[in-house]
């Protein structure tokens, strides 16, 4: 199983700030690295997929960087719709396995 | 449209059994690998199962082998999942998920609503 830290769990910021959100994995996954977002009593929508590849539809102010354990999401400038629960998954191998989730609260 | 829609979950005493579905619609179902997902309430998301197009590969998470069984029909544009042997532990939001690509081991790029399972006596 490929266990993955995902940093910080409470991130506290205003709109207009730079987000960054680390995930660190305790193996290397090459570029199988996915990030959602969730916001409460809905489903997760998929932000980024092979650690940098935007998903259609997504805002270009999420990024997404990094290769083999350590990967990073980055909102460049942060809107109201942004606030919510952001996770990182990785499907290099089964399981797949998401970090524990890092929320995104207004400061 | 792309949808995918959940059913069948409710409350159910620890022991018993329950079925879910999901129904796709606006794509080709029989292309895609499909996965359940389970978030229990105010954790974080969980995978479950998973399953290929053909159903030629079905995949488990620990926690419900042997429990659980996925299977899909793709004359019906239907996953599903068998869940045997509840837990209170498997308490949780269900989401029926397809992977991104076609030739699966990809990201989950359309996720349904949910349907919530409680276990409780």
């Amino acid at each position: 199983v490929i266990w993955m830290t995902q940093s910080p769990s409470l991130l506290s910021a205003s709109t207009g700030d730079r987000v960054i959100i680390s995930c660190r994995m305790s193996q290397g996954i090459s570029s199988y690295l996915a990030w959602y977002q969730q916001k409460p009593g809905k489903a997760p929508e998929l932000l980024i997929y092979a650690a940098s590849t935007l998903q259609s539809g997504v805002p270009s102010r999420f990024s997404g960087s990094g290769s083999g354990t350590d990967f990073t999401l980055t909102i460049s400038c942060l809107q109201s719709e942004d606030f919510a629960t952001y996770y990182c998954q990785q499907y290099y191998s089964f399981p797949p396995t998401f970090g524990q989730g890092t929320k995104v609260e207004i400061k | 449209e792309v949808q995918l829609v959940e059913s069948g979950g409710g409350l159910v005493k620890p022991g018993g059994s329950l079925r879910l579905s999901c129904a796709a619609s606006g794509f080709t179902f029989s292309s895609y690998s499909m996965n359940w997902v389970r978030q229990a309430p105010g954790k974080g998301l969980e995978w479950v199962s998973s399953i290929s197009s053909s159903s030629s590969y079905i995949y488990y998470a620990d926690s419900v082998k042997g429990r659980f069984t996925i299977s899909r029909d793709n004359a019906k544009n239907s996953l599903y999942l068998q869940m045997n042997s509840l837990r209170a532990e498997d308490t949780a939001v269900y989401y029926c998920a397809r992977e991104r690509s076609l030739s699966g081991n990809d990201a989950f790029d359309i996720w349904g609503q949910g349907t919530m399972v409680t276990v409780s006596s």
